[in-house]
């Protein structure tokens, strides 16, 4: 079966940098997801990891260590508008994906 | 049509009757997907289909059952809805299984 554990909250403050951890255990591994969902919306898309390292994008960076099966989302600059959840999903060994609870991000003045 | 649709946007359901959720995209993409979710449990796969023609059970398949006639349409219906299934579904779709997912807008759905 696969595993994924990430913290069920977080509150940071605008400005600032905010890392949301991301553990798994799976059976095979071909990809991990980054997706953030507003409140009463749907997920959209943030990163995709599939090899070691960070891979950045704008405001957004994400890490990924296979051996350790962990990865990061850190999120630089925090505006009030990344006050949202952000949902971790690794792709198993059958390319099924599961996601783990989510990080509700709260983003305080 | 731009992107992924679903309907209706939202159901007040009575215990034991049947129920089609509908989605549809546009983007020609060969995986679709139907997810529930819940407050504290996050998104569950329901169903998924990597290319039309084809299906396979995820997380939480009991009491679904999902079809895949052609690359556009990913119908998902409750045979009989039981008050358990009350959530919010998502339909996404992606290229192929190892590719982003874009997700629908959702349906919120509550069974009495």
């Amino acid at each position: 079966g696969q595993n994924i554990d990430q913290p069920t909250e977080m509150t940071a403050t605008e400005g600032a940098i905010v890392q949301i951890n991301c553990t798994y255990q799976t059976s095979g591994f071909n990809g991990l997801f980054w997706y953030q969902q507003h409140a009463g919306e749907a997920p959209t898309f943030l990163s995709y990891n599939v090899l070691d390292g960070l891979e950045e994008k704008g405001r957004f960076s994400s890490f990924l260590s296979r051996s350790k099966g962990y990865s990061y989302l850190l999120l630089k600059e925090l505006q009030m508008k990344d006050s949202a959840s952000y949902l971790c999903a690794v792709l198993g060994g059958s390319y099924i994906p599961t996601f783990g609870r989510g990080t509700s991000l709260i983003v305080h003045p | 049509i731009a992107g992924i649709t679903q309907a209706p946007t939202s159901q007040i359901l009575a215990a034991g009757r049947r129920m089609t959720l509908r989605c549809t995209q546009d983007m020609r993409h060969n995986a679709m997907y139907w997810y529930r979710q819940d407050l504290g449990l996050g998104l569950r796969l329901i169903h998924y289909s990597n290319t039309a023609g084809t299906t396979g059970k995820g997380e939480v398949p009991d009491g679904y059952s999902v079809s895949r006639a052609n690359t556009d349409d990913f119908p998902l219906t409750l045979a009989s809805a039981v008050p358990s299934q009350t959530s919010v579904y998502f339909c996404a779709s992606s290229v192929a299984e190892n590719n982003e997912q874009f997700f629908g807008p959702g349906t919120r759905l509550t069974v009495l």
